[in-house]
């Protein structure tokens, strides 16, 4: 069965600072890969996905994740933290067969507080 | 557009009472889905529509959680009897096609069974 770790449940960040969000997951095949992102009061936000070809995916609001095979991982990344950055932070996998991607299986997510 | 509306946004019922929740999703859309946050822990799928139809009910805990999507467009999730470890954030998303095709999701109903 397929599986997404977020080891981090809460990380705070000094506003301008870089920030990786940690994410692995297990899974048989190449996975369709999410990350969404909820703010307080709001519903999920898609950041970005990876369906297949470069592994650095880019998204909104600055966000980037890359795709590591070997390592079964799919980190999130950007180089300097807003204040409207925090929020919690979900990864998510898909089954990489039609008509099932949408069926995806969440981490606990990460919980992103960030300091002025 | 409109994006995925739902209904309450909280909800606060004793245990053993009935609670029905609504979710209108992006006009035009074909395919709701269902999760589930209970506190703490990761947003699990509960079903999966396609129209009218359940196409995928494999995440519903147990009988006690009806879901309909009468005439293919708003949806409702019923539970009843509610039991205490029903309490959490139920999402519902909807998208344009089942695959390939983003997931809008909803700001979720905050359900609290006393």
């Amino acid at each position: 069965a397929q599986s997404v770790t977020q080891p981090d449940i809460h990380i705070t960040v000094s506003e301008g600072a870089s920030l990786e969000l940690r994410c692995n997951y297990s899974y048989g095949a190449t996975p369709y890969l999410f990350w969404y992102v909820q703010s307080p009061g709001q519903g999920l936000q898609l950041l970005l996905k990876y369906f297949s070809g470069d592994t650095l995916v880019q998204g909104i609001k600055g966000f980037e994740a890359e795709f590591k095979r070997s390592q079964s991982s799919f980190n999130l990344r950007k180089p300097s933290v807003h204040w409207s950055d925090a929020a919690e932070y979900f990864c998510a996998v898909g089954p990489h067969n039609t008509g099932t991607a949408s069926k995806l299986t969440f981490g606990t997510g990460t919980r992103l507080q960030v300091t002025l | 557009e409109a994006g995925v509306t739902q209904f309450p946004s909280h909800s606060v019922i004793e245990k053993g009472q009935t609670v029905t929740l609504r979710c209108d999703p992006i006009s035009g859309h074909d395919n709701l889905y269902w999760y589930r946050r209970v506190m703490g822990k990761e947003i699990k799928f509960l079903l999966h529509f396609v129209k009218e139809s359940k196409q995928d009910e494999s995440g519903m805990p147990n009988n006690r959680f009806l879901a309909e999507r009468t005439g293919g467009t708003y949806s409702t999730l019923k539970v009843q009897p509610a039991e205490l470890e029903d309490s959490g954030v139920y999402f519902c998303a909807s998208s344009q096609e089942p695959y390939n095709s983003p997931l809008h999701f909803g700001n979720g109903t905050r359900l609290t069974v006393t």
